[in-house]
C-alpha cells in the first residue's frame, strides 16, 4: 500500500524566508502527486499537481514543487514566504493505476511571523 | 466559484445512533468522494463513487458505513451505529468526469465534524 511522510509537523517562519516543505511517498509504480493547502478555516484547496513532464511544476501564490523520482520526493518550495502562507499543507499521492483515491501525508502546519 | 458544500457543519450524536452527513458536489461533477480525518491523524480515504455505485473503498468503509446518491444533488454518508471512534472531521470532495479522473483535481468541501458521545 502506497504511504506518504510528511517530516515536518509544524514549521515556523519569518516573513521573506524561503520555506521548503518535504514529503516522500513509497510506491513503487507511477504516481500523480499533489499539494494540497488549508488556511484557517478554509476547505482544502489544490496548490499544484504534477503527472509528468517537466519534474519542477509552478502552482498558485508563487509556490513551486519538484519531483524526483530517484528519491521518490515532491518537495515544495516557495522563495519568500508572506504571513498570508499561514496554513497547514497536505502532500497527496494517487496511485494512477486504475485508483482515484489521494493518500495524504499528515501534513505540515506554516506558521509565518510577520 | 462553484464549491462542495456540506451540512451540518457540527454533528454531535449518541454512540450506537445513526448519522446522516450530507455533501452536495459540484453541479457537473461525476466523481464523489468521502475521506475523514481524526483529530491528529491524516486524513483517510473512505470511499468513492460513480455512476451510481461504489468504484473503490478503503478498509475504513465497513458494513456500517453506507453512500447514497439520493437525488441529482445531493451525495450523503450514512454510519449505522456510530462508535466513539467515528468521532472526526468528515471531507466530502468531487472531480470532474471530464478526462482521466486520477489526474483531475479533487475539490474539497469544508468538512463535517462528527462528535460521538
Amino acid at each position: 500500500a502506497q504511504s506518504v511522510s510528511q517530516h515536518n509537523h509544524h514549521v515556523i517562519l519569518s516573513e521573506a524566508a524561503s520555506l521548503e516543505l518535504g514529503c516522500n511517498y513509497s510506491y513503487g509504480g507511477t504516481v500523480n502527486l499533489f499539494w494540497y493547502v488549508q488556511y484557517p478555516g478554509q476547505h482544502l484547496q489544490l496548490l499544484l499537481k504534477y503527472f509528468s513532464g517537466d519534474p519542477l511544476v509552478k502552482g498558485i501564490k508563487g509556490f513551486e514543487a519538484e519531483f524526483i523520482k530517484s528519491k521518490f520526493s515532491f518537495n515544495l518550495r516557495k522563495p519568500s514566504v508572506q504571513w498570508s502562507d499561514t496554513a497547514e499543507y497536505f502532500c497527496a499521492v494517487n496511485a494512477r493505476a486504475g485508483s482515484y483515491q489521494l493518500t495524504f501525508g499528515k501534513g505540515t502546519k506554516l506558521s509565518v511571523i510577520p | 466559484e462553484p464549491e462542495v458544500t456540506q451540512t451540518p457543519s457540527h454533528q454531535v450524536t449518541q454512540m450506537g445512533q445513526e448519522v446522516i452527513l450530507r455533501c452536495v458536489p459540484i453541479s457537473n461533477h461525476l466523481y464523489f468522494y468521502w475521506y475523514r480525518q481524526i483529530l491528529g491523524q491524516k486524513v483517510e480515504f473512505l470511499v468513492s463513487f460513480y455512476n451510481n455505485e461504489i468504484s473503490e473503498k478503503s478498509e475504513i468503509f465497513d458494513d456500517q458505513f453506507s453512500v447514497e446518491r439520493p437525488d441529482g444533488s445531493n451525495f450523503t454518508l450514512k454510519i449505522r451505529s456510530t462508535k466513539l471512534e467515528d468521532s472526526a472531521m468528515y471531507f466530502c470532495a468531487s472531480t470532474t468526469g471530464m478526462g482521466t479522473p486520477s489526474f483531475n483535481e479533487q475539490f474539497f468541501g469544508p468538512g463535517t465534524r462528527l462528535t460521538v458521545l
